[in-house]
């Protein structure tokens, strides 16, 4: 079946470095994909989201770029912060008549002081 | 404004035991789901409500039903409890904002034990 898998499980950044995360997607007929930010013991909160006809979208200290030829999603964080230690999810809508995500398995970010 | 709400936060159950998980929104959003989130695994959808009185099954729906009581209350069952249904279940709410977002709003999450 169709699925949303990340590269990398971990992911460890300086304190004020800019970090990358990605994101590869196997349907190539996806709409839509979010970027959603998980905190320890907390539910997934959105951070910014992109749709197919578009390869990049800007946010506040954040970037989504989107690469349709290779299927490839990535977000960036410009100057992390403490506060940006989670897990990082991106998910894809395979329709955009069809509200049903699927997410990927997930990055975890540790920021170093 | 709490935004989604989810009763209770914590639950332990022995197999074949029964439990309804509650979850609520204050946002007036027509579309509300479930998902379980395991061990190192991203969320998986159980089951999705586009409107008050429609539901339907999403990627894992074996072994739980759902009433979408009113626009508000979207509630999860288990029938009989299993330990393969130990996870941490999110509700979530959205509403399709034209055609520019789908984004969803999660609650807390209860974390369910089953022995």
């Amino acid at each position: 079946g169709e699925s949303v898998g990340l590269h990398l499980p971990t992911l460890s950044v300086q304190e004020g470095d800019n970090s990358i995360i990605n994101c590869a997607y196997s349907n190539s007929a996806s709409d839509y994909f979010i970027w959603y930010k998980q905190e320890s013991g907390k539910g997934p909160q959105f951070i910014i989201d992109i749709r197919s006809n578009m390869d990049k979208r800007q946010g506040q200290r954040v970037t989504v770029l989107l690469n349709k030829t290779v299927k490839h999603l990535s977000l960036q964080i410009a100057a992390t912060q403490p506060g940006d230690s989670a897990v990082y999810f991106c998910a894809e809508i395979p329709n955009f008549g069809n509200e049903k995500l699927t997410f990927g398995t997930g990055t975890r970010l540790t920021i170093i002081p | 404004n709490a935004g989604v709400t989810q009763t209770p936060k914590f639950q332990v159950l022995k197999t074949g035991q029964s439990m309804t998980l509650q979850c609520a929104q204050d946002m007036n959003h027509n579309s509300m789901y479930w998902y379980r989130q395991d061990p190192g695994m991203g969320l998986r959808l159980i089951y999705y409500s586009a409107s008050e009185g429609t539901t339907d099954k999403g990627e894992v729906p074996n072994g739980y039903n759902v009433s979408r009581l009113n626009k508000r209350e979207f509630s999860l069952r288990l029938e009989s409890a299993a330990p393969s249904q130990t996870s941490v279940y999110f509700c979530a709410s959205s509403e399709r904002q034209g055609v520019a977002s789908y984004e969803q709003y999660f609650g807390p999450g209860t974390r369910l034990t089953v022995t």
